[in-house]
């Protein structure tokens, strides 16, 4: 069932510091890659989103880069911010349907 | 513009009973999917309704069903509850266009506990 696998688990960054967070999906059908922000109590929020046709997406502090050939996408956020806490999820789709989730990585900024 | 709204907000069950979980979409979307959420098992993706037509569904077992109404609205039905069945339900909502730029924008869910 696992068809994205998200690393690593938690992330505890200083403010001001980069936050990496990986994931890494087994079918190449897959063709939309987005990244989901949830804080507690509320559901996800999408970030940002990425196609395969594209190596790298940037919005504002946030910047997915993608490696087809690896099959592995990453969100960086740059300049972390005690308010960007949350727990992310990366995914995978087709076309934007039957969403596969990471686990998730919960991150802490400490400031 | 109002955002997805879902009702109940926390339901408590029991084991046996089943549960109608409701979702009202952003006006104008016509795609409604529904989730559920677990700390072990995660954001899962259980089906995706439009215009009234089941379009895509998860790995669930058919104790699960759903529904679209003519103005979008969807229901979630679980039938003979498990223990298991413990978890936040998310619903989301879209233009349903599959286009690069159609955003699914999540409701805070409903928090459903099986006694």
């Amino acid at each position: 069932q696992q068809q994205v696998k998200q690393s690593p688990q938690s992330l505890i960054v200083q403010k001001g510091g980069i936050s990496i967070i990986n994931c890494a999906y087994e079918n190449t059908a897959f063709d939309y890659f987005p990244w989901y922000q949830q804080f507690p109590g509320k559901g996800p929020a999408l970030l940002i989103a990425i196609r395969p046709d594209v190596s790298e997406k940037k919005e504002g502090r946030f910047t997915i880069s993608f490696n087809k050939s690896a099959k592995q996408f990453s969100l960086h956020i740059m300049d972390s911010q005690p308010g960007d806490s949350a727990t992310y999820f990366c995914a995978a789709s087709i076309d934007g349907n039957d969403m596969r989730f990471g686990a998730g990585t919960r991150l802490t900024v400490k400031p | 513009k109002a955002g997805v709204t879902q009702t109940p907000r926390y339901l408590i069950k029991t084991r046996g009973q089943q549960v109608t979980l409701s979702c009202s979409p952003i006006s104008g979307h016509r795609s409604v999917s529904w989730y559920q959420q677990t700390p072990g098992q995660g954001l899962q993706f259980l089906f995706e309704y439009f215009s009234e037509t089941q379009r895509n569904k998860g790995n669930f077992p058919g104790r699960f069903s759903g529904r679209q109404f003519s103005n979008s609205r969807s229901e979630m039905n679980v039938s003979t509850l498990e223990l298991g069945d413990s978890a936040l339900y998310l619903c989301a909502s879209s233009r349903g266009s599959l286009a690069d730029t159609d955003t699914q924008y999540f409701g805070p869910g409903t928090r459903l506990t099986v006694l």
